[in-house]
């Protein structure tokens, strides 16, 4: 298995763009999860989702911010319109149904907004 | 929100020296609890997942152990590597639920 993969692995916008971020998880896991890793905040999960249904979105720092789970194989965070406070790197994560599961987690999209 | 602290923050040791960490989370409702390991520039990558209290896990030169009742987790590296440089994260979940609350890590920088 490829493991859980994330495009592009880098961006780089403009203020006020819409940014899309895609994640592919391990086939077989019926869980997602997508992270945002900052210096001030160290690691935090913004939304999961369990069997593609969104179960937790409280970390979604405001409306700016969506995440859709269309199918077991693919998701995307949007971010629209974006700001220089959400350069980041974004993080998916996948894992079995289960909280004793470990997560598996993607390479990273390193997000600079200008 | 949980409250997980993690301690030392940072910690320098050198090579050959055996080393530990400690993570703190709320004891109520608990239901596992995860260690990570994460190099720069890379993902977390998991080390163990605990579940019972007085539980012990050992990877090779790390190992790890579990107080549920009180709240807490030891993660310890023996003889410790330059290779065993990284931030080691844990992160409890609760309620039977998958969903982790991540501590601000440890950061362990071993000199050769």
């Amino acid at each position: 298995d490829a493991g859980v993969i994330q495009s592009p692995r880098h961006e780089v916008t403009e203020m006020g763009q819409e940014v899309t971020l895609r994640c592919k998880p391990i086939s077989g896991h019926n869980s997602l999860f997508w992270y945002r890793q900052t210096m001030m905040r160290g690691l935090e999960l913004l939304i999961y989702f369990n069997n593609n249904v969104p179960i937790d979105d409280s970390g979604m720092p405001e409306d700016r911010f969506s995440a859709k789970m269309p199918n077991a194989s693919f998701s995307t965070l949007k971010i629209q319109p974006s700001e220089p406070r959400d350069s980041a790197v974004y993080f998916c994560a996948s894992s079995l149904r289960e909280g004793r599961s470990e997560q598996f987690f993607g390479p990273g999209t390193r997000l600079t907004v200008l | 929100i949980l409250n997980v602290e993690q301690s030392p923050q940072s910690l320098h040791v050198q090579e050959g020296d055996s080393t530990n960490f400690t993570c703190s989370f709320p004891s109520s409702n608990f239901y596992a609890l995860h260690w990570y390991r994460w190099e720069t520039a890379k993902s977390p990558e998991a080390l163990f997942v605990m579940t019972l209290n007085g539980d012990e896990k050992k990877k090779g030169r790390i190992s790890a152990t579990l107080n549920t009742k009180e709240g807490y987790s030891y993660l310890y590296i023996k003889g410790s590597q330059p290779e065993d440089s990284a931030t080691y994260l844990c992160a409890p979940a609760h309620n039977a639920g998958n969903m982790l609350t991540f501590g601000g890590g440890t950061r362990l920088m071993v000199k050769p």
